[in-house]
């Protein structure tokens, strides 16, 4: 089943602490990105790779950082998390012929 | 810069009424996509519709349908005769990519209820 996984589903964490949130596909897609969801603002882009080592910012990529060492896969990292990054974080995949397909979503929250 | 703007916040409507969903989009580009998204409350994003800035032709499927008029600027949506399981949010985004590869610059979404 093609499909876009993301871990965690969920996650409290505090202010500081070093966290990671994976993205993997299985449909060998070169295109990735991460959006985060807020009420009022809709989606926003954080960061896109177009494929393996190739990344670049979006709209809002203050305070994450993001690797591409596999196709397969497109981490999330936050070095210190803060409260203002409480949000729900979506990955999508594409390919260069179909629309972008996303994740189940990671609900962050921040304390 | 581009930019959609979905002016209704809420939407509430009694099952079996139609309901137009507005959608408006700036952007210098001659050439740009627009796409429509459902959230349910279950909160996955479902893609609905791909619609190219040369192709004005308005879409049916099924219940919904869309109305693209490059002179307004606007891709409203419709659901006629809606049902309970049209509740959900609804986004609209604009990319100058074919497919929205690289990026999406979506709405600040509607949220649709139909009430039973």
């Amino acid at each position: 089943e093609a499909q876009v996984t993301q871990n965690p589903r969920y996650l409290i964490t505090v202010t500081g602490k070093k966290l990671t949130v994976t993205c993997s596909q299985n449909m060998n897609h070169e295109y990735m990105s991460w959006y985060r969801q807020d009420p009022g603002l809709g989606l926003r882009q954080i960061y896109y790779s177009m494929n393996v080592e190739v990344t670049d910012k979006g709209d809002v990529p203050e305070g994450y950082k993001v690797s591409r060492k596999e196709k397969r896969n497109f981490p999330l990292i936050l070095e210190s998390p803060s409260p203002n990054q409480t949000s729900l974080y979506f990955c999508a995949s594409s390919t260069k012929d179909t629309e972008a397909f996303f994740g189940q979503g990671t609900r962050l929250t921040v304390v | 810069a581009q930019k959609v703007t979905q002016a209704q916040t809420e939407i509430s409507v009694v099952e079996k009424e139609d309901v137009t969903l507005d959608c408006v989009y700036e952007t210098r580009d001659t050439t740009y996509y627009l796409f429509w998204y459902k959230q349910p409350p279950s909160g996955e994003l479902v893609f609905l519709i791909r619609r190219n800035s040369f192709d004005e032709q308005n879409e049916i499927s099924g219940r919904y349908s869309w109305n693209f008029q490059k002179s307004t600027s606007s891709f409203n949506f419709t659901i006629t005769a809606s049902q309970v399981v049209d509740s959900a949010v609804y986004f609209c985004a604009l990319s100058e990519e074919a497919f929205g590869n690289e990026k999406l610059t979506f709405g600040t979404g509607t949220r649709l209820t139909i009430i039973p």
